[in-house]
């Protein structure tokens, strides 16, 4: 397996700006989820998704933010509009079943100016 | 609020040392505890994974213990190499046993 895929791989937009993250699971993994990577933060769960339906979207930092799961291999991050402070790396992840091990793209690195 | 903390930050060790990083969470109530590795501008790898009711996990030169009551885990590398240098991440997840909630990192350098 290709292991996640993430796309883009970098980012630069201008503030205000709509931006599109995309993510591919790994084939027959049931939980996906995004995480967000920054020096002041750290890695920070957004929202999760199992079965392609979210769980928990508590993570989400605010109504710019939003995120959906079409089918079970691809979904997408959406940050519109966005802002300087939303420049970070953000990682798609995955996993098969509960509890089970995450395994995790090579991320999005964002820049916002 | 599950907090983790990982001690040191950093690290720097000749080639051949045994090392152990540490990890401390605040709430015992976790699913499972895993460790991951991170080399500069990559994702994460995951290194093991230690079920609440585990006490040790191995595989190759890596040894992760858990004391789910103290609210503390130890990795261990034996015998390190120059390609062990990368930051180590710790995670414990609760909340349905998919949140993951990670610590800073420890950052390793060995040195040949």
């Amino acid at each position: 397996d290709a292991g996640v895929i993430q796309s883009p791989r970098h980012e630069v937009t201008e503030m205000g700006q709509e931006v599109t993250l995309r993510c591919k699971p790994i084939s027959g993994h049931d939980y996906l989820f995004w995480y967000r990577q920054t020096m002041m933060r750290g890695l920070e769960l957004l929202i999760y998704f199992n079965n392609n339906v979210p769980i928990d979207d508590s993570g989400m930092p605010e109504d710019r933010f939003s995120a959906k799961m079409p089918n079970a291999s691809f979904s997408t991050l959406k940050i519109q509009p966005s802002e300087p402070r939303d420049s970070a790396v953000y990682f798609c992840a995955s996993s098969q079943g509960n509890q089970e091990t995450q395994y995790f793209g090579p991320g999005t690195r964002l820049l916002v100016l | 609020k599950q907090e983790v903390t990982q001690i040191p930050a950093a690290l720097s060790v000749p080639e051949g040392e045994n090392l152990v990083l540490n990890c401390s969470f605040t709430d015992s109530a976790i699913y499972n505890l895993q460790w991951f590795r991170q080399d500069p501008g990559k994702g994460l790898t995951s290194l093991l994974l230690i079920q609440s009711s585990q006490r040790e996990q191995t595989s190759g030169r890596l040894n992760a213990s858990l004391d789910k009551s103290s609210g503390r885990s130890t990795l261990y590398i034996a015998a390190s190499q120059p390609g062990d240098s990368a930051t180590y991440l710790c995670a414990v997840s609760g909340g349905g046993g998919n949140k993951l909630v990670f610590g800073a990192g420890t950052i390793l350098r060995v040195k040949s």
